[in-house]
């Protein structure tokens, strides 16, 4: 079984400052990782994910997150927010073994950028 | 091209009534999940179709929760005897086909609240 543990319930910010959202997980076996955003009044959606290669993953509108195994942690950093980042984002994490599909969310970290 | 959908938005309900929610996939995914969002939990996973295979019903709370997913395509989440416990919002996610890469769509969702 895995468990994602995402250590700050809020973060509020300054517009233009930089910001790390802190996940950690646990499993027994290799894991695929993902963040997932949610904008106010809005659905979920995947901001980047982990499967192999690489451990350093980027977004499209300027966040990355650096997979590090022996830390078992998915960090996820933007060096400079802008207000339209405030949203909820949940760190999750899937078994990467086929026909395990499921999705295990952290409880999510709400990010507040303040003017 | 169209989305998840998911109806009703929202639905109000009184203590042990039941309760039918629905999700229309993105068409041509074989595969759907069914998560719940609520304040105390975050986001837990309820249930997953593959295609005819056999549901994974590993994420569901209780006997009172059983969801059907009819030629492939729309499913129906039915929950009954509704308790306070039950409110929360309910999201459907669609994926294109069971692989080594997990990427979920979701949909808006259905806010569930029980009086």
């Amino acid at each position: 079984a895995q468990s994602v543990t995402q250590l700050d319930s809020q973060v509020p910010v300054f517009e233009e400052a930089p910001v790390e959202l802190r996940c950690n997980y646990s499993s027994s076996v290799s894991v695929y990782l993902f963040w997932y955003v949610q904008y106010p009044n809005q659905g979920l959606q995947l901001l980047l994910k982990y499967l192999s290669g690489s451990t350093l993953v980027e977004s499209i509108n300027g966040f990355e997150a650096e997979f590090n195994k022996s830390q078992t942690s998915f960090h996820l950093r933007k060096p400079s927010v802008h207000i339209s980042d405030t949203a909820e984002y949940f760190c999750a994490v899937s078994d990467s073994r086929s026909g395990s599909e499921k999705l295990v969310f952290g409880k999510g970290t709400k990010l507040t950028v303040n003017p | 091209g169209a989305g998840v959908s998911q109806s009703p938005s929202n639905k109000v309900t009184e203590k042990g009534k039941d309760v039918e929610l629905r999700c229309d996939p993105i068409s041509g995914h074989t595969a759907l999940y069914w998560y719940r969002q609520s304040l105390g939990q975050g986001l837990e996973f309820l249930i997953y179709f593959q295609g005819n295979s056999a549901p994974d019903k590993s994420g569901l709370p209780s006997d009172r929760f059983s969801a059907e997913r009819t030629g492939g395509s729309v499913s129906t989440l039915t929950i009954q005897r509704t308790q306070q416990e039950d409110s929360a919002v309910y999201l459907c996610a669609s994926s294109s086909r069971p692989s080594s890469y997990n990427e979920q769509f979701f949909g808006p969702g259905t806010r569930l609240t029980v009086l």
